[in-house]
């Protein structure tokens, strides 16, 4: 069983055009997480979520919208993509407290031209 | 703004040899974590460390944690190329809620 699972896998879409990925955790862990990692393979945290509350949004432009509809399930949608856009985005979870390691999902490459 | 450095980036070793990766961070934390990810894969976890003066070991890594220095080793003993992969430190800040921050990673390669 997968532990945490997202879709898709690959997007390849045009610049201008609006986007979701969709991320899903079965560990019964109450924090999930979204990370972008670029062309250089730096990771940086764009959100997170403690039992559907967002609780760290770093400085990302707002056409970057998390959506949390339960504990299991993080998406994220992105409008209007640039070509700056382009990235591997990783969904992650964890039990909160800042105690627990992280389990990641296998990531969504996105690709805009 | 808490600062998480990693060195060497760039690690190109023999089989059989030893090395240690170092992490240095900016702000007081006692909750480190390091990272395994493959090409192309996703990262996994390798350790978590929690106090300082902790050491856990797997296999042939073991990592430590000093608080004090704001300082974790990662040291790879008698090296195999399976363990070629980038080791990614990361420290974690209560901000209201725990943000962590990743190091840039240190690529290792392990020759035959």
């Amino acid at each position: 069983d997968t532990a945490v699972s997202q879709t898709p896998k690959y997007l390849v879409t045009q610049m201008g055009n609006d986007k979701s990925i969709k991320c899903e955790q079965n560990l019964g862990h109450d924090t999930m997480y979204w990370y972008k990692q670029d062309s250089k393979k730096f990771l940086k945290i764009m959100f997170s979520y403690n039992n559907k509350e967002l609780i760290i949004n770093e400085t990302v432009p707002n056409r970057f919208s998390p959506k949390s509809p339960d504990k299991a399930h993080l998406n994220l949608h992105i409008n209007s993509l640039e070509l700056g856009d382009s990235a591997v985005y990783f969904c992650a979870s964890s039990y909160s407290g800042g105690a627990y390691e992280q389990y990641f999902g296998p990531g969504t490459r996105l690709t805009v031209t | 703004e808490l600062k998480v450095e990693q060195n060497p980036l760039f690690l190109s070793m023999q089989e059989g040899k030893n090395y240690t990766i170092y992490c240095n961070y900016s702000t007081t934390s006692d909750r480190l974590y390091w990272y395994r990810q493959d090409p192309g894969k996703s990262l996994e976890s390798l350790f978590v460390l929690l106090s300082n003066g902790a050491v856990k070991q797997e296999g042939r890594l073991m990592a430590s944690l000093d608080t004090k220095a704001r300082l974790s080793t990662l040291h790879i003993t008698a090296a195999v190329h399976d363990l070629s992969a980038t080791y990614f430190c990361a420290v974690a800040l209560n901000t209201g809620g725990f943000k962590t921050i990743f190091g840039a990673g240190t690529r290792l390669f392990v020759k035959a």
